[in-house]
Formats: C-alpha cells, structure tokens, sequence
C-alpha cells in the first residue's frame, strides 16, 4: 500500500462546481503538503499544515481552501472550479526534521 | 526574488553514458537543497540532497555538487540506465526561524531520455 494515497487519482469537472481532493498518509508525518504542477512548469506550493491546529497559506493558495481532518488525511478543495485550474495536484508529506518530502501519485483534474 | 531554474530543458543520453543535469538558483538563504526524480505517472521521488555547507555528496549511482560562489547544483548520474529516464527536478529549502523551514521551491525540470 502507498505511504500518501490521494483519491480520486482522475476527475474531470464543470466550471463552478465544488470539488474535494482528498490525500491520507500513513507515515505518521506532521507535516502535509498540497501542490499543483503544470505542464512543463515545477510545483507551486499551495498550502501546507505542521498539525491539526495549523493550516497555511502557500504561493498560490486563491481560489482553494484545505481541511486538516486528522494527522493522516488532508484534503484540498475547490470552491468554484475554472478551468485555469486543470492541472495535476500533488500531496506530500515530511517529518520534523526536514528531510526528504514523500509524495502521493497525484490527481489529475480537468476543469470543463 | 528567490528562484530555482534548470539550464536545459531535455537531455538525451546513451544507456552507460553518464548524465548532468543542471540547475542554477538564486536563494542565498537555502540551507539544503535536493534532486527529486519523477516518472511519468507516479508523484516525484526523492533522490539526494544536499547541505547547504556541503560542496559534494555521493550516493548510490548519483552525486550532488553544490557551487555556491555561482549558485549552481548539479546532478550526475553514472552509467544512465533506462530506468532513469524521468523528469528530475532541484528544490531548495529555505531554512530559517518562524515556520520558514516548511518551503521547498521547485525548478521546472529536466527530462531525461536515455536510449538503448
């Protein structure tokens, strides 16, 4: 089984529909992490939560929101899908001391 | 402003040969920096990294230079197998006080074709 599962792992979804993309670790990481990646470009943060209690915007953080249900699950939302958004969105996780970050295998979302 | 940029965007190596790939950033505040690999379909991977007070590090195939008098980091890769054929990518991570710690800015990335 895979250390960060995100679901669903494609959807394809109408212009200002609400969407949730939902990401569950195993690895008992305080840390997760939501990023979006498109094509040919690196991954631009999104947001990032240290604990249940912390939720923290990232580089491009307009137009989602996230929920920090418990120390495994972290999910990302969008309130009113356009499609601007398509892209591929990625969890990850990292410990305390900052080592390596592990990375779920992405959702690809297609705003219509 | 801080970013991190990759010198080339493809690079096509024979199997055995070795590879380079580059990447140039601007961030003198990183404190550590490290290669992430992804294939096509899966979520990138981590590779290596790199303290910032490090000018060299080996591991199991691959080895990271770091030039900061240039602000240059370099991935080489012995022997290219096909399996390394990836998109790979350098993030830096901005250390410091204040929650600061948490970001990891990533390059655009490199592909790498390996061909039998």
């Amino acid at each position: 089984d895979a250390d960060v599962t995100q679901t669903p792992r494609n959807r394809i979804t109408k212009t200002g529909k609400r969407i949730m993309l939902e990401c569950s670790q195993t690895k008992g990481h305080d840390r997760m992490y939501w990023y979006r990646q498109d094509p040919g470009l690196g991954l631009q943060l999104i947001y990032y939560s240290f604990d249940v209690k912390d939720i923290n915007k990232g580089e491009i953080s307009d137009g989602y929101s996230v929920s920090r249900q418990a120390q495994a699950k972290f999910s990302l939302s969008l309130e009113s899908a356009i499609p601007n958004q398509t892209a591929l969105y990625f969890c990850a996780t990292r410990d305390r001391s900052n080592t390596e970050a592990f990375f779920g295998q992405g959702t690809r979302l297609t705003v219509v | 402003g801080e970013s991190v940029g990759l010198h080339l965007p493809t690079l096509s190596v024979q199997e055995g040969d070795n590879s380079i790939i580059n990447c140039a950033y601007s961030n003198s505040a990183s404190d550590y920096f490290i290669w992430y690999k992804q294939e096509s379909g899966k979520g990138p991977q981590f590779i290596i990294d790199i303290r910032s007070n490090m000018d060299k590090r080996q591991g199991q195939r691959v080895t990271v230079l770091l030039n900061k008098t240039v602000k240059h980091l370099s991935l080489q890769i012995a022997a290219t197998q096909p399996g390394d054929s990836a998109v790979y990518f350098c993030a830096e991570n901005k250390g410091g006080s204040g929650g600061s710690n948490y970001k990891l800015t990533f390059g655009k990335g490199t592909l790498l074709t390996v061909n039998p």
